[in-house]
């Protein structure tokens, strides 16, 4: 069966230190990727996806960035966190754009 | 463009009642659609989905939602609600390979002893 992974489940930073959220799956191959944030009270906010290996959409401009150097690895980064950038984070994948979703169980960031 | 609306942001239901969470779509053609559920600071969880195989779709832990293309909507009802239940439902719409996963913006659901 397939299983998604996400790490760390919480993460406390100061303002301008860098990040590094990693996701993987297992028992598929070729997913659709997805990087989400969550802020409090609100819905979800669609970052990043990826349909394959080095293929990466961004949906918001902003201080992040998405890789996938692997086809079953997606990670989020940022050179320097802003405050804003405090949230809930989540990775999922799908097998196709009309597939249902798995979700991780999600980082909780705080920004300092 | 299309578009997802919840209808309400909370609801609350006594245990042992009722629940509808409302969700309406703006689409010119009929999307996929789905219902997960969301626990506090979990992931989302998969409720149910609907892709046209028949109007009346069965999810897990008893809930389900029926798609009415007349009147572009696509509501979770439970007969019975339960404490368990209480967390945060997103309704969300997709279509085709290359269309975007529209979230509706959720219904934090609060079950009242």
């Amino acid at each position: 069966s397939q299983t998604i992974h996400q790490w760390p489940a919480t993460l406390v930073q100061p303002v301008g230190s860098p990040l590094s959220l990693e996701c993987t799956v297992e028992g598929t191959s070729n997913p659709n990727l997805y990087w989400y944030r969550q802020a409090a009270g609100r819905g979800l906010q669609l970052l990043f996806y990826s349909v394959g290996i080095g293929q990466i959409s961004s949906e918001v401009p902003q201080n992040l960035s998405a890789s996938r150097p692997q086809d079953r690895q997606f990670i989020l980064s940022s050179k320097k966190l802003l405050l804003s950038d405090s949230g809930f984070y989540l990775c999922a994948w799908s097998a196709s754009r009309d597939s249902p979703l798995h979700f991780g169980n999600g980082t909780r960031l705080t920004v300092t | 463009a299309q578009s997802v609306t919840q209808l309400d942001s909370h609801v609350s239901v006594s245990e042992g009642t009722p629940v509808l969470l409302r969700c309406n779509y703006s689409s010119s053609y009929s999307p996929s659609l789905f219902w997960y559920v969301q626990h506090p600071n979990k992931g989302l969880q998969l409720l149910l989905k609907y892709t046209s195989a028949a109007t009346l779709v069965k999810g897990i832990n008893g809930f389900e939602a029926e798609f009415k293309k007349s009147e572009t909507s696509f509501h979770l009802t439970k007969p019975s609600a339960h404490m368990s239940d209480a967390a945060e439902y997103f309704c969300v719409a997709t279509k085709g390979r290359d269309d975007k996963i529209i979230f509706g913006k959720g219904t934090r659901l609060h079950i009242l002893p």
